[in-house]
């Protein structure tokens, strides 16, 4: 069965860098395209990027451009998402999720939540 | 940047029909996509090209999408269909991709 299984929470001070990772199994890691989605406590859904897993190429959304950093790994099929110089704001949970169609994602990590506080 | 907008809020009893707007210019010209996320879980897919069901999401999760409004129909509501709803559209064309709505929450009276 197709499975995203992300790291541990985080806790960092701000001005820091975090990486979570994304270990995919059940399906060819390759094939689809990856996204990384956070949400913060109490809002809503918000896009991040993704990453072509078989090329390495990634698309960042306007809000993270020159923060964030997507990478792979395609031996261990996992996923990595970067974000540096951490605010307060990026307190929040942050997901991987396979795309399906367009955008469109059917399988989701379960979460990582990365706390950003002095 | 293009915007979603959602109601904050809908309200239905069991057994009725509720129905979850999505609003973006020209929407019905992109892809759109639905999602359930119930407290302390992952979303999950339910309506995904404006009107799929992927498998396993039962038929009572429809979706239309034309104009400037994509709906997310939910038939003969249920309890556990008590969640937030998001809507998300995909433009490969553009500069933002990837956009959510703000989410609505689905209560079941």
């Amino acid at each position: 069965q197709v499975q995203l299984v992300q790291s541990g929470a985080e806790v960092k001070k701000p001005g820091a860098s975090v990486k979570v990772s994304c270990r995919a199994s059940g399906y060819t890691f390759s094939d689809y395209y990856l996204h990384w989605v956070r949400q913060a406590p109490g809002q809503g859904l918000e896009w991040m990027g993704w990453i072509k897993p078989n090329t390495g190429g990634t698309k960042y959304a306007q809000n993270f451009q020159g923060r964030v950093t997507m990478t792979r790994n395609t031996y261990i099929s996992t996923a990595y998402m970067e974000l540096n110089n951490l605010r307060s704001d990026d307190t929040a949970v942050y997901y991987c999720a396979r795309d399906f169609y367009n955008g469109g994602s059917d399988y989701w990590g379960q979460g990582t939540l990365v706390t950003v506080s002095s | 940047s293009y915007v979603l907008t959602q109601p904050p809020s809908v309200s239905v009893a069991p057994g009725q029909t509720a129905r979850i707007s999505c609003g973006g210019n020209n929407i019905g010209s992109k892809t759109v996509h639905w999602y359930q996320q119930k407290p302390g879980q992952a979303p999950v897919l339910v309506v995904y090209d404006g009107s799929d069901r992927p498998s396993g999401i039962p038929e009572r999760f429809s979706g239309s999408n034309s104009g400037n409004t994509a709906t997310l129909t939910i038939s003969r509501v249920e309890a556990g269909d008590e969640a937030d709803y998001y809507c998300q559209v995909w433009d490969g064309r553009s500069d933002y991709h990837i956009i959510f709505g703000g989410g609505t929450e689905l209560t079941v009276l």
